[in-house]
């Protein structure tokens, strides 16, 4: 079946500093990608999507690039703030579009 | 924010009590999912809805069942609880059109004891 694998965390930044996050799926066909992000006592919120190959999704700073060919979808940010602590989970869709499967979430922390 | 409701918002209850989450929306979204959340596993589907009185099994189904009697609500039952049903549920929906986002609810603590 379908899955998805994120690197595990806590990662623990400064602020302004570089972020990755590691993401690698599995499935049939041409999933599309998704990020969502869950902050503290809230529910998910999606971040950036991307619906084929070679797209790139991008919002508040955060990209990240549908890549085929290693079946990886990695959430990248330049300059991150206290205000990016949450959990990061990366996602893929059904052939229909209509059920998502989840990685596991990497939580992130960025200190002042 | 889409007008997603989950109550109650806090349980307590004991192993082998019947136990009922619901979810309501305001946003007439044909598809409704229920998903757990739990350290280490991410979100993993309970079960969804693609209309009322339709609904299918996800990966985690057993020991819930669940219910869509109108296009607003979405109930999740767990009929008798067990302590590895301990977990933060999560209602979510979407229009169903391929590719569209999910809107998520702000969860329910579930503790069985």
């Amino acid at each position: 079946g379908d899955s998805v694998t994120q690197m595990e965390g806590p990662v623990t930044l400064s602020e302004e500093a570089f972020l990755t996050i590691n993401c690698t799926y599995t499935a049939t066909g041409y999933p599309s990608l998704f990020w969502y992000v869950q902050y503290p006592g809230e529910g998910l919120q999606l971040l950036l999507k991307a619906t084929k190959a070679d797209d790139k999704g991008s919002n508040k700073g955060f990209e990240a690039t549908y890549r085929k060919e290693t079946t990886s979808f990695h959430l990248e940010k330049g300059s991150v703030q206290v205000s990016d602590s949450a959990v990061y989970f990366c996602a893929s869709s059904n052939a229909a579009g209509n059920k998502l499967t989840f990685g596991g979430g990497t939580r992130v922390l960025v200190k002042p | 924010d889409a007008g997603i409701t989950q109550s109650p918002r806090h349980k307590v209850t004991e192993t082998g009590t019947p136990v009922t989450l619901r979810c309501h929306q305001t946003e007439n979204h044909r598809y409704m999912y229920w998903y757990r959340q739990d350290p280490g596993h991410g979100l993993r589907l309970i079960h969804y809805s693609y209309g009322v009185k339709d609904t299918d099994k996800g990966e985690v189904s057993d020991g819930y069942s669940v219910s869509r009697s109108k296009t607003e609500d979405f109930l999740l039952t767990l009929e008798s609880a067990t302590s590895s049903q301990t977990s933060v549920y999560f209602c979510a929906i979407s229009s169903g059109r391929g590719n569209e986002k999910l809107f998520f609810g702000s969860g329910t603590q579930l503790s069985v004891l």
